[in-house]
């Protein structure tokens, strides 16, 4: 089976404008959760989409926001990019995270590397 | 609230040596606990996991964790490091919560193993 995949790998934008990043899960899979990873603060859960809703959000602004499609690939968005927003944004899926009751393990993409100038 | 507590930055050790990585939780409820790899410029590799059952939890790679609940603690182990083991690693706990979960990471231990 093909991994989860990331598009695009790198990304370089600037203060104020926004950003749209790609996720395609494992086949099959129908959870998909988006991270954010920083020196600083580690690995940060945004938000979690199943079966096209948002199931769990994170404690991050209203800037970033996500959806999910009918066959399951999901896009995280940003907005007004600040400096801080600088990250690696991974992106997970899982066969079910929650009926299964939270047992299945999380499969990782390689990420995006967002940088704001 | 839950929470995941690595307390080493980082950890060295010779290879061949036998390699040990902290983990502590804190959850309200059982606990589902999981380690994760992850080498430069990629993502985050699954290891192990433990759900319910045996203490010790064999994984990929020659890893294994054990759960302690009474100090509750999932130490990751390996008998013998490889210099290839050399990565960051991550500590995560996920316990259900009104039907859904959401996984908590630990700050991460980079393991360095020498020559």
């Amino acid at each position: 089976k093909a991994g989860v995949t990331q598009t695009p790998r790198y990304l370089i934008k600037t203060r104020g404008q926004q950003v749209t990043l790609s996720c395609s899960p494992i086949s099959g899979h129908r959870s998909v959760s988006w991270y954010q990873q920083t020196p600083g603060q580690g690995l940060q859960f945004l938000f979690e989409y199943f079966s096209e809703t948002q199931r769990n959000k994170g404690n991050f602004p209203g800037r970033f926001s996500g959806r999910q499609f009918s066959n399951s690939r999901s896009e995280m968005n940003v907005s007004t990019l600040e400096l801080g927003d600088s990250a690696l944004y991974l992106c997970a899926s899982s066969f079910d995270v929650g009926t299964s009751g939270g047992r299945d393990e999380q499969f990782f993409g390689p990420g995006t590397r967002l940088t704001v100038l | 609230a839950q929470s995941v507590a690595q307390p080493e930055d980082q950890v060295n050790v010779a290879e061949g040596n036998p390699l040990t990585v902290k983990c502590t939780y804190s959850v309200s409820g059982n606990p589902y606990l999981f380690w994760y790899v992850q080498y430069p410029n990629r993502g985050l590799q699954f290891l192990l996991k433990y759900i319910t059952g045996d203490n010790l939890v064999k994984g990929s790679y020659g890893f294994e964790a054990e759960f302690n609940k009474s100090q509750t603690s999932f130490h990751l182990k390996k008998p013998s490091a490889l210099v290839s083991d050399s990565a960051l690693y991550f500590c995560a706990v996920r316990v259900l919560n009104s039907g859904y979960s959401t996984l908590t990471f630990g700050k991460g231990t980079m393991l360095l193993v020498s020559p």
